[in-house]
C-alpha cells in the first residue's frame, strides 16, 4: 500500500545547480507533507515541511511546492552543494490523525563538486 | 539544542530472545512514535503514544511488542520474543504538542537478530 510514493530512487546534479525531488501521494486525507534528509547510520533529519493550506513554503535554499489537484509535492534546493548529498524522504500526515508519517521510498541525492 | 538520544546504538540478540531499546525524547514533547527501517525498505511507523497510551499501532506492531514510559524521561521498545524479521534500524521520534508538529528523530538503534 504505497500511498507515498517517490519514483527517482536517485539524482545526481552538480555543485551550484538545482536539485528537484518528486513525491507523490494517493491519500487525499493527508493534509501536512514534510520532508527528512537522512545520512548513514543517523536518524532522518528534519528539513521542511508545508501544509495543504500552501502551496509553497521556503526555508533558505530549500523550497518546497505542494500541487493537491495533482497530489504531487516536490522539493528544491538551489544552489545545490556537495553536502546536501544524503537520501531524501518525503513523508505525509493528517490532522485529526495520531500523527503517525507515511514514508516514500526516498530519492539519493549526489551532488558532485 | 535538544535532541532525541537512543541507546544502544547496537544491539545483537538470539532469536526468541528479549530486547528492550530506549530512547529519550526531547524533554518538553509530549508525543511520542517508534519507526523502523529494514535494509534497503522505507521507513515504517510503528506506534504512537500520547498520554501514557498508544494512539496508534500498525499491522507490525503485534502482540510481541510493546512501549511504556517508565518514567518523566524514558520511552521504550520491547520485542518479547526477536524473529529474524525484526532484524532493522529502530527510530525513535518525538513531537511538541500536537500530532502535526514536526517529529524528531534520535539517530537509532541497528538491531540484529541472529
Amino acid at each position: 500500500d504505497q500511498q507515498v510514493k517517490q519514483n527517482s530512487p536517485s539524482l545526481s546534479v552538480q555543485e551550484g545547480r538545482i536539485s528537484i525531488l518528486n513525491c507523490d501521494y494517493t491519500n487525499s486525507m493527508f493534509d501536512y507533507f514534510l520532508w527528512y534528509k537522512k545520512y548513514p547510520a543517523e536518524g532522518p533529519t528534519f528539513l521542511i515541511s508545508i501544509s495543504s493550506i500552501k502551496d509553497k513554503n521556503e526555508d533558505g535554499r530549500f523550497t518546497v511546492f505542494l500541487n493537491k489537484s495533482a497530489k504531487h509535492l516536490s522539493l528544491h534546493i538551489v544552489p545545490s552543494q556537495p553536502g546536501d548529498s544524503a537520501v531524501y524522504f518525503c513523508a505525509a500526515t493528517y490532522d485529526g490523525g495520531t500523527g503517525k508519517l507515511i514514508f516514500g521510498q526516498g530519492t539519493t541525492l549526489q551532488v558532485k563538486p | 539544542e535538544p535532541e532525541v538520544t537512543q541507546t544502544p546504538s547496537h544491539q545483537v540478540t538470539q532469536m526468541g530472545q528479549e530486547v528492550i531499546l530506549r530512547c529519550v525524547p526531547i524533554s518538553n514533547h509530549l508525543y511520542f512514535y517508534w519507526y523502523r527501517q529494514i535494509l534497503g525498505q522505507k521507513v515504517e511507523f510503528l506506534v504512537s503514544f500520547y498520554n501514557n497510551e498508544i494512539s496508534e499501532k500498525s499491522e507490525i506492531f503485534d502482540d510481541q511488542f510493546s512501549v511504556e514510559r517508565p518514567d518523566g524521561s524514558n520511552f521504550t521498545l520491547k520485542i518479547r520474543s526477536t524473529k529474524l524479521e525484526d532484524s532493522a534500524m529502530y527510530f525513535c521520534a518525538s513531537s511538541e504538542d500536537s500530532n502535526t508538529d514536526t517529529q524528531y528523530f534520535g539517530p537509532g538503534t541497528r538491531l540484529t537478530v541472529l
